[in-house]
């Protein structure tokens, strides 16, 4: 059980736009910068976002994210058959003094 | 540019012990805090440990707390995570990141298989 809750799985069409949802708690999400994650299969993660809404050098502006209280949310527009990735969020819990992801969210491009 | 390479996977035996390095470079290894983060096969991503910069300051993962040990040698660029009492459910591929604002960049990974 993540301590970040996401959808298992999300689907949308070539062209259309998908978001992705982050739950947590004042001690994580509520009091701490939120970053997402892509990995696309046999890969390492790759930072997509980080400090809730920036775009490391070479991310396209297609990626954005936001957060509000204890949620954050992923937004992917213009979806390409090659955003077909899991994607995860994650940060710190102040509580347990330790990184915490979500489940992850695997992304279909139909 | 920064490159993070792990090293000391294996197949190793339950109850045993097993060594992983992160060789580091590209940027000042010294002034980075770094993280291991894992992922069993089919599964999510993990987070294992950190240790800040100077080395001095440490956290785990209620998972893997008393049973692992993560270093570094600032001397070396390396980073590495000690772990004792392996379990079936450490299977997993062991990835090593560097954290600048996030975990701006990672490892391959090193594959564990904790079997008999």
């Amino acid at each position: 059980q993540s301590v970040l809750t996401q959808p298992p799985s999300v689907s949308a069409a070539p062209g259309q736009k998908v978001t992705i949802s982050c739950s947590g708690s004042s001690s994580n999400i509520g009091n701490n910068d939120v970053s997402w994650f892509q990995q696309l299969p046999g890969t390492a993660p790759k930072l997509l976002i980080y400090e809730n809404n920036k775009r490391p050098s070479g991310i396209p502006d297609r990626f954005s994210a936001s957060k509000s209280g204890t949620s954050a949310t992923l937004a992917i527009t213009g979806l390409q058959t090659g955003d077909e990735a899991d994607y995860y969020c994650g940060g710190w819990d102040s509580s347990l003094s330790a990184g915490v992801f979500g489940g992850g969210t695997k992304l279909t491009v139909l | 540019q920064v490159h993070l390479v792990e090293s000391g996977g294996g197949v190793v035996q339950p109850g045993r012990s097993l060594r992983l390095s992160c060789a580091a470079s590209g940027f000042t290894f010294s002034r980075h805090t770094m993280h291991w983060v894992r992922q069993a096969p089919g599964k999510g991503l993990e987070w294992v440990a950190v240790i800040e910069s100077d080395g001095i300051n440490k956290y785990y993962a209620d998972s893997v707390r008393g049973r692992f040990t993560i270093s570094r040698d600032n001397s070396k660029n390396t980073l590495s995570l000690e772990m004792n009492s392996l379990r079936g459910e450490d299977t997993a591929v062991y990835y090593c990141a560097r954290q600048e604002n996030s975990l701006d960049y990672w490892g391959q990974g090193t594959l564990v298989t904790v079997s008999s």
